[in-house]
């Protein structure tokens, strides 16, 4: 089955300052590469998702590269803002296995 | 307008005992999932319904057991609880089964006692 490596499992950054957080994954036939944003507390929400015939992705001050070779793939944060911190999840869907699977998570925190 | 519910959204129980966690999506999805978050933020999906029919079913123990009575409900029934049950349980939805945004309900806290 598919499995999907996140790092940094913790991130702190000055707020202005740009995020980046990266994964790998294992399964060649994974097609879709969404992130999620999980504030404490409260339920997961998709941020920005890319497929695997783009290379590069942005919405405002977030982007997503993907790299098929390689298989991995990240997010991008610029500009950073206290209410971006929160747990950023990486997930990859696999049409073999039929399934979403989530990376372990990163913790970011904005400093003021 | 609330997209995914679940009810209750915490529920403490003692061991042993049998539970049920309900959830409805109001988007007219034809796929909903429950998702296990335990205490390290893992989130690992559980089952998954296409049309009421189980389309993923992870290795979970067969105390768990999800029951669709409709494209728009997908409940999760929970037989001889465990200490290791406590976790968030996330129902979510999504327009199909496959490379499309999955909805998330606000979480269920289990707490076995």
């Amino acid at each position: 089955g598919e499995n999907v490596e996140q790092h940094p499992s913790t991130l702190s950054v000055q707020e202005g300052d740009s995020a980046v957080i990266k994964c790998t994954y294992s399964d060649s036939a994974s097609n879709y590469f969404p992130w999620y944003k999980q504030e404490l507390g409260k339920r997961p929400q998709l941020i920005i998702d890319i497929r695997s015939n783009v290379g590069e992705k942005k919405d405002q001050r977030i982007a997503v590269t993907l790299n098929k070779t390689a298989k991995h793939f990240s997010l991008h944060i610029t500009e950073t803002q206290p209410e971006d911190s929160a747990v950023y999840f990486c997930a990859a869907f696999s049409g073999s296995a039929r399934q979403l699977t989530f990376g372990s998570g990163t913790q970011l925190t904005v400093l003021p | 307008d609330t997209a995914v519910s679940q009810t209750p959204k915490y529920l403490v129980t003692q061991m042993g005992n049998d539970k049920s966690i309900k959830c409805e999506q109001n988007l007219g999805h034809d796929t909903m999932y429950w998702y296990k978050q335990d205490s390290k933020k893992f989130l690992k999906i559980m089952f998954s319904y296409n049309n009421k029919e189980l389309i993923i079913n992870e290795t979970v123990p067969n105390r768990f057991s999800p029951k669709s009575p409709d494209k728009a409900h997908l409940n999760l029934h929970i037989n001889s609880l465990e200490l290791g049950d406590s976790a968030v349980y996330f129902c979510a939805s999504s327009q199909v089964a496959g490379s499309y945004e999955q909805y998330f309900g606000p979480g269920t806290r289990l707490t076995v006692t």
